[in-house]
Protein backbone atom coordinates (compact mmCIF):
# COMPACT_ATOMS: atom_id res chain seq x y z
CA UNK A 1 0.00 0.00 0.00
CA UNK A 2 1.76 3.57 -1.33
CA UNK A 3 2.20 5.90 1.75
CA UNK A 4 1.62 9.48 1.75
CA UNK A 5 2.69 11.24 -1.42
CA UNK A 6 3.80 15.02 -1.39
CA UNK A 7 4.78 16.65 -4.86
CA UNK A 8 6.84 18.78 -5.06
CA UNK A 9 9.95 17.63 -2.63
CA UNK A 10 11.57 20.70 -3.11
CA UNK A 11 10.42 24.23 -3.89
CA UNK A 12 12.46 27.96 -4.46
CA UNK A 13 10.22 30.85 -4.50
CA UNK A 14 10.68 34.74 -4.07
CA UNK A 15 8.91 37.15 -1.69
CA UNK A 16 5.23 38.06 -3.09
CA UNK A 17 4.75 34.50 -4.96
CA UNK A 18 2.66 32.12 -4.47
CA UNK A 19 2.55 28.38 -4.25
CA UNK A 20 0.40 25.49 -4.32
CA UNK A 21 1.41 22.22 -2.74
CA UNK A 22 0.20 18.74 -3.38
CA UNK A 23 -0.92 15.59 -1.40
CA UNK A 24 -2.22 12.43 -2.02
CA UNK A 25 -3.43 10.72 1.00
CA UNK A 26 -3.62 6.62 1.51
CA UNK A 27 -6.06 4.90 -0.49
CA UNK A 28 -9.00 5.06 1.52
CA UNK A 29 -7.92 7.69 3.89
CA UNK A 30 -10.48 10.35 3.91
CA UNK A 31 -8.96 13.03 6.62
CA UNK A 32 -5.97 15.04 5.34
CA UNK A 33 -4.23 17.87 7.52
CA UNK A 34 -1.37 20.17 7.01
CA UNK A 35 1.66 20.85 9.18
CA UNK A 36 3.91 23.54 9.12
CA UNK A 37 7.35 22.86 10.74
CA UNK A 38 10.28 25.71 10.99
CA UNK A 39 13.74 25.46 13.51
CA UNK A 40 11.84 28.29 15.32
CA UNK A 41 8.17 27.27 15.69
CA UNK A 42 8.37 23.74 15.89
CA UNK A 43 5.76 21.71 14.20
CA UNK A 44 2.18 23.78 13.76
CA UNK A 45 -1.21 22.78 12.64
CA UNK A 46 -2.89 24.63 9.65
CA UNK A 47 -5.88 22.81 8.22
CA UNK A 48 -7.73 19.83 8.10
CA UNK A 49 -10.07 18.66 5.41
CA UNK A 50 -12.44 15.99 5.39
CA UNK A 51 -15.29 15.12 2.67
CA UNK A 52 -13.83 18.57 0.72
CA UNK A 53 -14.40 20.27 3.42
CA UNK A 54 -12.09 22.53 5.82
CA UNK A 55 -13.26 21.17 9.36
CA UNK A 56 -10.59 22.53 11.40
CA UNK A 57 -8.33 25.59 11.03
CA UNK A 58 -5.09 26.78 13.29
CA UNK A 59 -3.40 29.97 13.87
CA UNK A 60 -2.39 30.79 10.52
CA UNK A 61 -3.29 33.71 8.17
CA UNK A 62 -5.40 33.83 5.39
CA UNK A 63 -2.87 33.76 2.76
CA UNK A 64 -2.66 30.01 3.81
CA UNK A 65 -5.46 27.92 2.22
CA UNK A 66 -6.36 24.85 0.82
CA UNK A 67 -8.97 22.33 -0.32
CA UNK A 68 -9.44 18.74 -0.61
CA UNK A 69 -11.15 17.24 -3.89
CA UNK A 70 -13.32 14.18 -4.58
CA UNK A 71 -10.42 11.22 -4.48
CA UNK A 72 -9.08 12.50 -1.01
CA UNK A 73 -6.13 14.59 -2.57
CA UNK A 74 -5.68 18.04 -1.50
CA UNK A 75 -3.61 20.99 -1.95
CA UNK A 76 -2.31 24.25 0.02
CA UNK A 77 -1.86 27.36 -1.42
CA UNK A 78 0.33 30.24 0.07
CA UNK A 79 -0.76 33.78 -1.28
CA UNK A 80 2.24 36.75 -1.50
CA UNK A 81 5.02 34.46 -0.09
CA UNK A 82 7.08 35.86 2.81
CA UNK A 83 10.60 34.79 4.01
CA UNK A 84 9.13 33.41 7.18
CA UNK A 85 7.04 30.79 4.97
CA UNK A 86 9.95 28.87 4.44
CA UNK A 87 9.52 25.36 6.13
CA UNK A 88 8.73 22.04 5.73
CA UNK A 89 5.37 21.50 5.12
CA UNK A 90 3.87 18.08 6.15
CA UNK A 91 0.68 16.36 5.29
CA UNK A 92 -0.87 14.01 6.90
CA UNK A 93 -3.82 11.29 6.38
CA UNK A 94 -6.22 9.23 8.52
CA UNK A 95 -8.90 7.31 8.05
CA UNK A 96 -11.47 9.16 9.15
CA UNK A 97 -11.87 12.92 10.37
CA UNK A 98 -9.73 13.03 14.03
CA UNK A 99 -8.06 9.98 13.39
CA UNK A 100 -5.96 8.76 15.57
CA UNK A 101 -3.84 7.10 13.58
CA UNK A 102 -2.27 9.80 11.63
CA UNK A 103 0.28 9.01 8.39
CA UNK A 104 2.90 11.59 7.04
CA UNK A 105 4.16 11.77 4.08
CA UNK A 106 7.97 13.19 3.13
CA UNK A 107 6.91 16.81 3.31
CA UNK A 108 7.72 19.61 0.54
CA UNK A 109 10.68 21.84 1.75
CA UNK A 110 9.57 25.76 0.56
CA UNK A 111 12.50 28.03 0.65
CA UNK A 112 11.38 31.43 0.07
CA UNK A 113 14.33 34.32 -1.44
CA UNK B 1 -3.64 26.22 25.96
CA UNK B 2 -2.57 22.57 25.41
CA UNK B 3 1.40 22.57 25.46
CA UNK B 4 3.60 19.53 25.64
CA UNK B 5 7.32 20.40 27.07
CA UNK B 6 10.13 18.11 25.56
CA UNK B 7 13.96 17.76 26.97
CA UNK B 8 16.38 19.69 25.23
CA UNK B 9 18.79 18.20 22.90
CA UNK B 10 20.68 16.79 21.70
CA UNK B 11 20.78 13.67 23.29
CA UNK B 12 24.05 11.61 22.52
CA UNK B 13 24.49 8.12 24.05
CA UNK B 14 26.49 4.83 23.40
CA UNK B 15 25.10 1.79 21.40
CA UNK B 16 23.16 0.00 23.84
CA UNK B 17 22.87 2.27 26.43
CA UNK B 18 19.30 3.29 28.48
CA UNK B 19 17.44 6.30 26.65
CA UNK B 20 15.33 8.37 28.30
CA UNK B 21 13.56 11.18 26.78
CA UNK B 22 11.28 13.25 29.15
CA UNK B 23 8.08 14.95 28.06
CA UNK B 24 5.25 16.39 29.99
CA UNK B 25 2.01 18.44 28.88
CA UNK B 26 -0.35 20.71 29.79
CA UNK B 27 -4.05 20.07 28.87
CA UNK B 28 -7.22 20.89 29.60
CA UNK B 29 -9.46 17.45 29.36
CA UNK B 30 -8.05 14.33 28.66
CA UNK B 31 -5.95 13.63 25.78
CA UNK B 32 -4.08 11.01 23.76
CA UNK B 33 -0.79 11.19 23.76
CA UNK B 34 1.87 10.13 21.29
CA UNK B 35 5.60 9.53 20.48
CA UNK B 36 6.58 10.15 16.91
CA UNK B 37 10.19 9.83 14.99
CA UNK B 38 11.57 11.82 12.24
CA UNK B 39 14.61 10.17 10.32
CA UNK B 40 16.87 12.76 8.44
CA UNK B 41 14.92 14.06 5.29
CA UNK B 42 11.51 12.30 6.06
CA UNK B 43 8.23 13.01 7.72
CA UNK B 44 6.83 11.78 10.89
CA UNK B 45 6.59 8.34 11.74
CA UNK B 46 4.28 6.78 14.41
CA UNK B 47 6.43 4.93 16.99
CA UNK B 48 3.67 4.63 19.90
CA UNK B 49 0.40 5.83 21.53
CA UNK B 50 -1.68 5.55 24.71
CA UNK B 51 -5.13 6.77 24.90
CA UNK B 52 -5.59 6.81 28.71
CA UNK B 53 -4.10 7.07 31.83
CA UNK B 54 -2.16 4.27 32.64
CA UNK B 55 -1.95 2.97 29.38
CA UNK B 56 1.93 2.17 28.01
CA UNK B 57 2.17 1.87 24.39
CA UNK B 58 5.43 0.16 22.72
CA UNK B 59 6.92 -0.32 19.58
CA UNK B 60 10.26 -1.53 18.51
CA UNK B 61 11.63 -1.62 22.51
CA UNK B 62 10.46 1.74 22.78
CA UNK B 63 7.96 2.37 25.83
CA UNK B 64 6.28 5.21 27.27
CA UNK B 65 3.17 5.04 29.72
CA UNK B 66 0.62 7.79 30.23
CA UNK B 67 0.96 9.36 34.01
CA UNK B 68 -2.21 11.64 34.66
CA UNK B 69 -0.73 12.32 38.53
CA UNK B 70 2.36 13.59 36.67
CA UNK B 71 1.47 14.48 33.30
CA UNK B 72 4.15 13.20 31.67
CA UNK B 73 4.67 10.64 29.02
CA UNK B 74 8.62 9.95 29.21
CA UNK B 75 10.09 7.62 26.30
CA UNK B 76 12.31 4.65 26.95
CA UNK B 77 14.29 2.54 25.56
CA UNK B 78 16.14 -0.36 26.87
CA UNK B 79 19.28 -0.65 24.68
CA UNK B 80 19.62 1.83 22.11
CA UNK B 81 21.00 1.24 18.56
CA UNK B 82 22.80 3.96 16.20
CA UNK B 83 19.82 3.36 13.30
CA UNK B 84 18.09 4.75 16.20
CA UNK B 85 19.43 8.09 15.98
CA UNK B 86 16.67 10.73 14.80
CA UNK B 87 14.40 13.25 15.95
CA UNK B 88 11.45 12.27 18.57
CA UNK B 89 8.50 14.53 18.79
CA UNK B 90 6.22 13.99 21.83
CA UNK B 91 2.52 15.28 21.02
CA UNK B 92 -1.21 15.39 22.17
CA UNK B 93 -4.47 14.87 20.72
CA UNK B 94 -7.80 15.07 21.68
CA UNK B 95 -10.01 12.42 20.50
CA UNK B 96 -13.18 12.93 18.37
CA UNK B 97 -12.48 16.37 18.24
CA UNK B 98 -10.00 17.11 15.19
CA UNK B 99 -6.56 15.46 14.48
CA UNK B 100 -4.91 18.45 15.14
CA UNK B 101 -1.56 17.58 17.10
CA UNK B 102 0.05 19.50 19.58
CA UNK B 103 3.80 18.60 19.46
CA UNK B 104 6.77 18.99 21.32
CA UNK B 105 9.65 20.74 20.00
CA UNK B 106 11.66 17.78 19.42
CA UNK B 107 14.80 15.83 21.24
CA UNK B 108 17.35 15.19 18.46
CA UNK B 109 19.09 11.78 19.02
CA UNK B 110 22.49 10.75 18.11
CA UNK B 111 23.71 7.50 19.03
CA UNK B 112 27.27 6.26 18.78
CA UNK B 113 29.51 3.33 17.96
Amino acid sequence: KAGVTQTPRYLIKTRGQQVTLSCSPISGHRSVSWYQQTPGQGLQFLFEYFSETQRNKGNFPGRFSGRQFSNSRSEMNVSTLELGDSALYLCASSLELAGNEQFFGPGTRLTVL
Amino acid sequence: GDSVTQMEGPVTLSEEAFLTINCTYTATGYPSLFWYVQYPGEGLQLLLKATKADDKGSNKGFEATYRKETTSFHLEKGSVQVSDSAVYFCALKYTGTASKLTFGTGTRLQVTL
